[in-house]
């Protein structure tokens, strides 16, 4: 069976500075998928960036991008020039592309930004 | 785009009361998703529909809970009877692809307190 660690349950960083959140997988699969999603207080799940285990290259998406190890089965998630908004629970996802491609969260970390 | 549409937004029942959740995903989305939050951690998948077939329902307390998805559009999770411990966020998702390869995406969720 698949997990998902997470194993920085807060964070708290300063607007403008860099943070990393870190977020490790058990798997016996070879192709999937991982997910960092963002939850703010009281508003929905927005996707933040995804990434392909296939692709060495790691994923980018403006301020945020991923740290993909692989053999590490290592996803962790920087955020650069950290802003008031990025303020919100952050989830660590993992799908497997064979069975019911069913994703499993961790447990998520608490991120504040302060002004 | 219209978003996936969750109702109520929240609920407050008794224990051993009976309580239903309705979700209506992204027009053309093959695949719905119902997720338990319990606060503190991270969604947990319930049931899985590809169009109006369940593809995983394996997390999914039979005893009490059900969901139905009829016509392949908008879904219904029901509890029944409702205990103390089904207090949670009750997500709903939807994704384009059948096999949900694609990116999920969520509604704003249904906030349960049983009492």
């Amino acid at each position: 069976a698949q997990t998902v660690t997470q194993s920085q349950p807060e964070m708290s960083v300063q607007e403008a500075e860099t943070v990393t959140l870190s977020c490790t997988y058990d798997t016996s699969e070879n192709n999937y998928y991982l997910f960092w999603y963002k939850q703010p207080p009281s508003r929905q799940m927005i996707l933040v960036i995804r990434q392909e285990a296939y692709k060495q290259q790691n994923a980018t998406e403006n301020r945020f991008s991923v740290n993909f190890q692989k053999a590490a089965k290592s996803f962790s998630l920087k955020i650069s020039d950290s802003q008031l908004g990025d303020t919100a629970m952050y989830f660590c996802a993992f799908m497997a592309t064979s069975g019911t491609y069913k994703y499993i969260f961790g447990t998520g970390t608490r991120l504040k930004v302060l002004a | 785009e219209a978003g996936v549409a969750q109702s109520p937004r929240y609920k407050i029942i008794e224990k051993r009361q009976s309580v239903a959740f309705w979700c209506n995903p992204i027009s053309g989305h093959a695949t719905l998703y119902w997720y338990q939050q319990i606060l503190g951690q991270g969604p947990k998948l319930l049931i899985q529909f590809q169009n109006n077939g369940v593809v995983d329902d394996s997390q999914l307390p039979k005893d009490r809970f059900s969901a139905e998805r009829l016509k392949g559009v908008d879904s219904t999770l029901k509890i029944q009877p409702a205990k103390l411990e089904d207090s949670a966020v009750y997500l709903c998702a939807s994704s384009y692809l059948a096999g949900g390869t694609d990116t999920q995406y969520f509604g704003p969720g249904t906030r349960l307190t049983v009492l």
